[in-house]
């Protein structure tokens, strides 16, 4: 079963320039998550999406920070205009949204923002 | 608000022997956790899972153990290896639907 796929890997911008991050999910799990994991700390919900519907966005910094689910599957999250303190790395996470279950994870992409 | 913390956030043994990493947790609502295991540049992987009916669960290698009186959790690791150096992060869930908090976070460091 293939896993959850993210790109770019690494990504290093200027403040004040924008960046998006595309994730694919487990084929099949209707629940997709993006996380923000500062360095040192663990990862911090930024947005939940059921299949392309928003279930949490409490914690996503809406001046700054936008994410799409369209179709369902594939997944986009934006940062414009980007800041210092952006700098983290993105993980997606998907699961199969039945009951509680476990979050399958990508390798994440960490950006630097200098 | 609530949250999930570790007791230590550096835990050094030996190979061979037994690891225990400690979680706390404070929202009584959670009824669903992970223990999950990070090594550097990948993205978490699970290890385990317990939900709030059970108070002990066994893997391969790996036994959690959840204390909903105190609101604790616990991973021991049995013959610890040195592939089994990563950080380690409990999450809990309270409820379908809801997606997972994590704590902190506990790096635990193998040595020969």
């Amino acid at each position: 079963e293939a896993g959850v796929a993210q790109s770019p890997r690494y990504k290093i911008i200027e403040k004040r320039q924008s960046v998006a991050f595309w994730c694919n999910p487990i084929s099949g799990h209707a629940t997709l998550y993006w996380y923000q994991q500062i360095l040192g700390q663990g990862p911090k919900l930024l947005i939940q999406f059921q299949n392309n519907g928003v279930v949490d966005d409490s914690q996503l910094p809406k001046d700054r920070f936008s994410a799409e689910r369209l179709k369902g599957v594939d997944s986009t999250l934006k940062i414009q205009p980007a800041k210092l303190e952006d700098s983290a790395v993105y993980l997606c996470a998907s699961s199969t949204g039945r009951g509680n279950t476990e979050a399958f994870f990508g390798q994440g992409t960490r950006l630097t923002v200098v | 608000g609530e949250n999930v913390g570790l007791h230590l956030p550096t835990l050094s043994v030996q190979e061979g022997d037994n690891s225990i990493i400690n979680c706390a947790y404070s929202n009584s609502a959670s009824d669903y956790f992970i223990w999950y295991k990070q090594e550097s540049g990948k993205g978490p992987q699970f290890i385990i899972d317990i939900r709030s009916n059970m108070d002990k669960r066994q893997g391969q290698r790996v036994t959690v153990l959840l204390n909903k009186t105190v609101k604790h959790l616990s991973l021991q690791i049995a013959a610890t290896q040195p592939g089994d150096s990563a950080v380690y992060f409990c999450a809990e869930n309270r409820g379908t639907g809801y997606a997972l908090n994590f704590g902190k976070g506990t790096s635990l460091l193998v040595t020969p």
